[in-house]
This record gives C-alpha cells, sequence and structure tokens, in this order.
C-alpha cells in the first residue's frame, strides 16, 4: 500500500525558512516522479512543484522560484520541500503527491502538513 | 503558460441528476488531462486520467471526455456522496496547472 506521510510544517515568521519532508512507502521511490501541491486555506489547489525519480529534473511554479527548491534522497525514500524567504502568501497545506509510473498525474496523496507564515 | 478555466464554479444539482462540468486550456494539451475530487475536509483523490481513463475503484457513473482545449467530466446519476469540489489539471508539461474548481452541491 502507498504511504505518504508529510511533515516539518509550522508557524513561521514572513522572510523565515521551513523544510518539508514526505516519507514515502509502499513502491520503488526512485521510480516514480513526485509533486508538491498547496492549498491555501479556503481556496483551490495550486501546483508547485515537481521532481523526477532520479532527481535530475525539477520544475516550479513562476511564485515559487528562487525561494523554493524540491529535492529527494532516494537511499532514504524522502522527499524534501527547503522553503526560503517565507511570505504570508505561502500559508498552505502542503501535500506530497507521487505521479503515475508513466504520466504526471498524481495518483497518491499524502495528508497534507499546514505552513502558517504570519508575525 | 497555458490556462486552465473550469465551469461553473459552483452548482447544485437534485440526487439522481446528470451533472457536466466544463475544463478549458488555454492551448491544447491533447490527452493530458486529469480529474480530482475533493471532498470536505479530505485529500484530493484522482478520479479520471488521460481524459477519459477512470481510476480503479472510481464508480462508473463518473465518466470524462475530450481533447486539445476543451474536456468535460460527467457524473451520470448525482449521489450524496458526490458532494465535492471537482478539479481539473493539465500535466503534459510543466506547470501542471490546476483549474479554479467546482464546486457540486446537493439541491
Amino acid at each position: 500500500e502507498v504511504q505518504l506521510l508529510e511533515s516539518g510544517g509550522n508557524l513561521v515568521q514572513p522572510g523565515g525558512s521551513l523544510r518539508l519532508s514526505c516519507a514515502a512507502s509502499g513502491f520503488t521511490f526512485n521510480n516514480y516522479a513526485m509533486s508538491w501541491v498547496r492549498q491555501a486555506p479556503g481556496k483551490g489547489l495550486e501546483w508547485v512543484s515537481t521532481i523526477s525519480g532520479s532527481g535530475g529534473s525539477t520544475y516550479y511554479t513562476d511564485s515559487v522560484k528562487g525561494r523554493i527548491s524540491v529535492s529527494r534522497d532516494n537511499s532514504k525514500n524522502t522527499l524534501y520541500l527547503q522553503m526560503d524567504s517565507l511570505r504570508a502568501e505561502d500559508t498552505a497545506v502542503y501535500y506530497c503527491a507521487k505521479s503515475d509510473r508513466y504520466m504526471f498525474y498524481l495518483e497518491h496523496w499524502g495528508q497534507g502538513t499546514l505552513v502558517t507564515v504570519s508575525s | 503558460d497555458i490556462q486552465m478555466t473550469q465551469s461553473p464554479s459552483s452548482l447544485s444539482a437534485s440526487v439522481r441528476d446528470r451533472v457536466t462540468i466544463t475544463c478549458r486550456a488555454s492551448q491544447g494539451i491533447g490527452n493530458y488531462l486529469a480529474w480530482y475530487q475533493q471532498t470536505p475536509g479530505k485529500v484530493p483523490k484522482v478520479l479520471i486520467y488521460a481524459a477519459s481513463t477512470l481510476q480503479s475503484g472510481v464508480p462508473s457513473r463518473f465518466s470524462g471526455s475530450g481533447s486539445g482545449t476543451d474536456f468535460t467530466l460527467t457524473i451520470s446519476s448525482l449521489q450524496p456522496e458526490d458532494v465535492a469540489t471537482y478539479y481539473c489539471q493539465k500535466y503534459n508539461s510543466a506547470p501542471l496547472t490546476f483549474g479554479g474548481g467546482t464546486k457540486v452541491e446537493i439541491k
């Protein structure tokens, strides 16, 4: 059974940093692209970032480029999201999600972790 | 970047009604389109991928169609458990943009 468990969400001040983790199990982690999707309170889904199975390719939405970076440790079956220079508009539940083996649609989702950016 | 526009943003229908949600891409995306359902307080789950392929375990009252720029999600007979917000997403290339969502309620 695929399991994705996010952690690291917290209250942080504007300009601060946070690292989210997503521990994966139940599948061969390095065979699958992984993504982060966020949802601000009461709002819709927003794709944030995707990383290929090898980690060699990364993609970001424009609003986070230069502030947020995605990485993975395939030896630990863990996905990361390093978030710097955080802004109030980054406040959201952050979901990690596993893609299908051959396509980038999001087949499995974690339960999410809440990031609150506020002074 | 390609924009994804869903309509309507919300709808109210009776149980057993046929419900149709539309998603339009600002440029062609082939059939690289997925639909997700997010019930209140829950995690999103994929219903349909490749525009019309039903994800395993999803009830057959859900169906998808379209290619290029225009896509539809149809619920053939609305059930109370279908109360949710539905999102389309393009995945042909980054950015993997979501539509704004369609909130479905029971009348």
